[in-house]
């Protein structure tokens, strides 16, 4: 079985500032996927970002990069120079590699990007 | 291109009657997935298919939700006796499947009410 654990319920940052937000995970797959999701208060569910267990390098997409640490089974999100419009609900996912399982969600960050 | 659409997006419906919530994934996709998201939670797995094959079913809360895809595109989930506790956000996803990690593309919702 898989957990995800988000810690942080709710997050504030100044904007154009960096952000973390936290994502620790356990599984007893040797392969498995990280993933986070964007939900604004539309609540639509945005897919932002992937990274491999076995990648090598650590996952980028735009201002969004994801911090792996495979020792500490962690998979922060860092959001770099905040923008008001991302002020929304993140979550961290996850699922083994293996077939195409659903999602392990967790229960989510609250971000809040103050100008 | 044409995302994940869902329908209705709302309905409120009386404790005890049956709902259906249709959920047409993107073109193409293989896989199917059904979660059901509480206010101010991740989504939780329901159930999902590849193709029209229903893979797993053991997030289901009880018998009177069912599943189906029979031509291995659109997809019904089906709330039989709706009670009050069943009042939540569905979620439908799809992703293309071929047991890769690809990531699930959500649809909008249906937000259900039972009053």
């Amino acid at each position: 079985a898989q957990k995800i654990t988000q810690t942080q319920p709710g997050m504030f940052v100044q904007e154009k500032e960096a952000v973390t937000l936290d994502c620790t995970y356990d599984t007893s797959d040797p392969s498995y996927g990280l993933f986070w999701y964007k939900q604004p208060s539309s609540g639509e569910m945005i897919f932002l970002i992937y990274q491999g267990s076995y990648d090598q390098q650590n996952a980028t997409e735009g201002r969004y990069s994801l911090n792996f640490q495979k020792a500490r089974k962690s998979a922060n999100l860092v959001i770099s120079a905040s923008q008001l419009g991302d002020s929304a609900m993140y979550f961290c996912a996850m699922r083994p590699n293996s077939g195409n399982t659903p999602l392990v969600f967790g229960k989510g960050t609250r971000l809040s990007v103050i100008a | 291109g044409a995302g994940v659409s869902q329908s209705p997006r709302y309905k409120v419906t009386k404790r005890g009657q049956d709902v259906a919530l249709r959920c047409d994934p993107i073109s193409g996709h293989v896989s199917l997935y059904w979660y059901r998201q509480a206010l101010g939670q991740g989504p939780e797995f329901l159930t999902y298919f590849n193709y029209e094959a229903q893979q797993d079913k053991s997030g289901l809360p009880n018998d009177r939700f069912s599943a189906e895809r029979p031509e291995g595109s659109i997809s019904t989930l089906t709330i039989q006796r709706t009670e009050q506790r069943d009042s939540a956000m569905y979620r439908c996803a799809s992703s293309l499947g071929g047991g890769l990690p690809y990531e699930q593309y959500f649809g909008p919702g249906t937000r259900l009410t039972v009053t």
